[in-house]
Formats: structure tokens, C-alpha cells, sequence
């Protein structure tokens, strides 16, 4: 299993402005992901992160709204650029040990 | 594209009873499925996994089964008490990026 750390765990930021979420992982990992859990709804997977490449976005997810940095093998960031209403959520980074997936505990944004 | 459904969306249910949440999914070529918990406001904790060569895994009063080729698993939690009380996601792993595909949780009360 893994420990996974995010931070932080919720904020209430002003339209306009961005977050930034980390995400820390207590071992090595190859891949890193994140996923948005919007009000009511079920996990949807922003983008995969590889240590030392650019991040792999879904459809529907664009590097200048969600940026992510992957400087090392145990860490990670996202950030939500440029904020709007729709962008509150549940955030959460997730990893992959063999067939099964870990999270952790989710950073709950508001935009108000 | 692979869909994952879970019925009921919500469930109150009386402290002791034994219950079963059920995931279905329409593309059985999977590799695993996964069931979560998920506490309000906050991430997901593994409960079970069942690869796609098993056909039940057990855990302490929870039991998952997985019918591939019907597309159907199911969670039987035995005795349920007030500290079960949490919303359940089932995953399925699958297609080419071997991603998981979350269904939209059913949410569970128990009451003392």
C-alpha cells in the first residue's frame, strides 16, 4: 500500500486566481494521476504524470488550465488556473501499486 | 467506451443488517475491479480488489464477487454497523491505458 499526502485539504479561493495542490507519496512511483470529483458526481482522471516528461491530459483537460509538475519520483503538483465556479470540486491524487490504485484524501476547493 | 452503473444510488439501511451494493459494467474485457469507500468530503480508501481471473475477495465482514461475463459484482457487507456509513465506488480497469472507469458511488446509511 502506500501513504499519499495532499495538500491542502480544502481552501475557498476568489474567481480568477489559481491553486496549487500537492500531492506526496512515502515511495517511489513511475506514474502519478489526478482525478476531479465534481459535486454530486463520480472520479473523472485529469491527466497521468510521469516523473521527467510532460503530463498526459484527458479529453476535456488542458495544460494551461491544469499545469502539473512532476520534479521526482515521490512527488507531484496540479494546478487550477484562472478559477471559476465550475472548477469546485474534490481533487485527488492518486498511485498505483501493481493492479491497485491508492488516493489520497482529497483537497476540497470552493470558488467563490 | 466502458460505462459503470451502481444501483442503488442510496441505501438507509437498520444497524445489524447484511446488505449487498451492486456495480455493473458493459465491457467485461477488464483486467480488475476495484470497490472504495469514500467518507464525505474526503478521498477513497481501498476496500477490495478482485482481478479479473477471481471470482470473489474477502475481507473482514466485506465480501466482493465478480461475474466478468455478465458484467455484474456485487458487495456484501455482513452486520453492517453506523461506522459504514460512507459512499462505495466501484472501478473497473480496462481498455488499451488500462484506466479505471468509476461508477457514480452508492451512498450508505446505517442507523443506530
Amino acid at each position: 500500500s502506500a501513504v499519499i499526502s495532499q495538500k491542502p485539504s480544502r481552501d475557498i479561493c476568489q474567481r480568477g486566481t489559481s491553486l496549487t495542490i500537492q500531492c506526496q507519496v512515502d515511495s517511489q512511483v513511475t506514474m502519478m494521476f489526478w482525478y476531479r470529483q465534481q459535486p454530486g458526481q463520480s472520479l473523472t482522471l485529469i491527466a497521468t504524470a510521469n516523473q521527467g516528461s510532460e503530463a498526459t491530459y484527458e479529453s476535456g483537460f488542458v495544460i494551461d488550465k491544469f499545469p502539473i509538475s512532476r520534479p521526482n519520483l515521490t512527488f507531484s503538483t496540479l494546478t487550477v488556473s484562472n478559477m471559476s465556479p465550475e472548477d469546485s470540486s474534490i481533487y485527488l491524487c492518486s498511485v498505483e501499486f501493481g493492479p491497485e490504485a491508492f488516493f489520497g484524501q482529497g483537497t476540497r476547493l470552493t470558488v467563490v | 467506451k466502458q460505462e459503470v452503473t451502481q444501483i442503488p444510488a442510496a441505501l438507509s439501511v437498520p444497524e445489524g443488517e447484511n446488505l449487498v451494493l451492486n456495480c455493473s459494467f458493459t465491457d467485461s474485457a477488464i483486467y480488475n475491479l476495484q470497490w472504495f469507500r469514500q467518507d464525505p468530503g474526503k478521498g477513497l480508501t481501498s476496500l477490495l480488489l478482485i482481478q479479473s481471473s477471481q471470482r470473489e475477495q474477502t475481507s473482514g465482514r466485506l465480501n466482493a464477487s465478480l461475474d466478468k461475463s455478465s458484467g455484474r459484482s456485487t458487495l456484501y457487507i455482513a452486520a453492517s454497523q453506523p461506522g459504514d456509513s460512507a459512499t462505495y465506488l466501484c472501478a473497473v480497469r480496462g481498455g488499451s491505458a488500462r484506466q479505471l472507469t468509476f461508477g457514480s458511488g452508492t451512498q450508505l446509511t446505517v442507523l443506530p
